[in-house]
């Protein structure tokens, strides 16, 4: 069956624009969690969605925003684009025994 | 918050030899799960540990459950170079999975 799919893989912004990130989970899977990693901080949990509502939220400014629609694909939105933002967004779904598939992630460069 | 601090940072092996990494935090976790990160690519899950003392294989992987419950350690017998990566252990944690700081390996033929 069909990984988790992200898109886009790679995506250039400048600071202070808008992006949004997509993610379609494997099918049949609700839950989708999403995470960034930077060399850093490592991966830190962003939120988690569950049958469209979030279920879950890490602790990260309100510029980070996300979303499940009833296909349980999610999209995550980033608002006025931080330097600091610059990472790899990783979106996973999964079962409820926390077998967590990710995706290949989206690479996002702020300028 | 809570963190899982995995040892050691880097490692830079040969071939063939065996390595072993472990994972730390100061809770008790009830599911221990490790995972492995290739370059451009998000983390896979290698094994999945849901029992104090349990140990299980995946090929030449070997993970084990802390007999504390803070604890899990994982390690590869016979390393090739397609074991290069990061390895991360991950647990839930008030209703969402963290991970630990990783470890990356690099395997030289």
């Amino acid at each position: 069956k069909a990984g988790v799919t992200q898109t886009p893989r790679y995506l250039i912004k400048t600071r202070g624009q808008q992006v949004t990130l997509s993610c379609s989970p494997i099918s049949g899977h609700r839950s989708v969690s999403w995470y960034q990693q930077t060399p850093g901080q490592g991966l830190q949990f962003l939120f988690e969605y569950f049958s469209e509502t979030q279920r879950n939220k890490g602790n990260f400014p309100g510029r980070f925003s996300g979303r499940q629609f009833s296909n349980s694909r999610s999209e995550m939105n980033v608002s006025t684009l931080e330097l600091g933002d610059s990472a790899l967004y990783l979106c996973a779904s999964s079962q409820p025994d926390y077998g967590y598939t990710f995706g290949s992630g989206t690479r996002l460069t702020v300028v | 918050g809570q963190q899982l601090n995995q040892s050691p940072q880097s490692m830079f092996i040969q071939e063939g030899e065996d390595v072993s990494m472990n994972c730390t935090s100061s809770s008790i976790f009830n599911t221990w799960l490790w995972y492995k990160q290739e370059p451009g690519e998000g983390p896979v899950l290698l094994i999945a540990l849901y029992k104090a003392g349990e140990l299980t294989s995946n090929g030449r992987l070997t993970a084990q459950f802390g007999i504390t419950r803070k604890d899990s350690f994982l390690n590869i017998s016979a390393s090739i170079p397609s074991d290069v990566g990061i390895y991360f252990c991950a647990g839930p944690y008030t209703d969402k999975l963290i991970f630990g700081t990783g470890t990356r390996l690099q395997v030289f033929p």
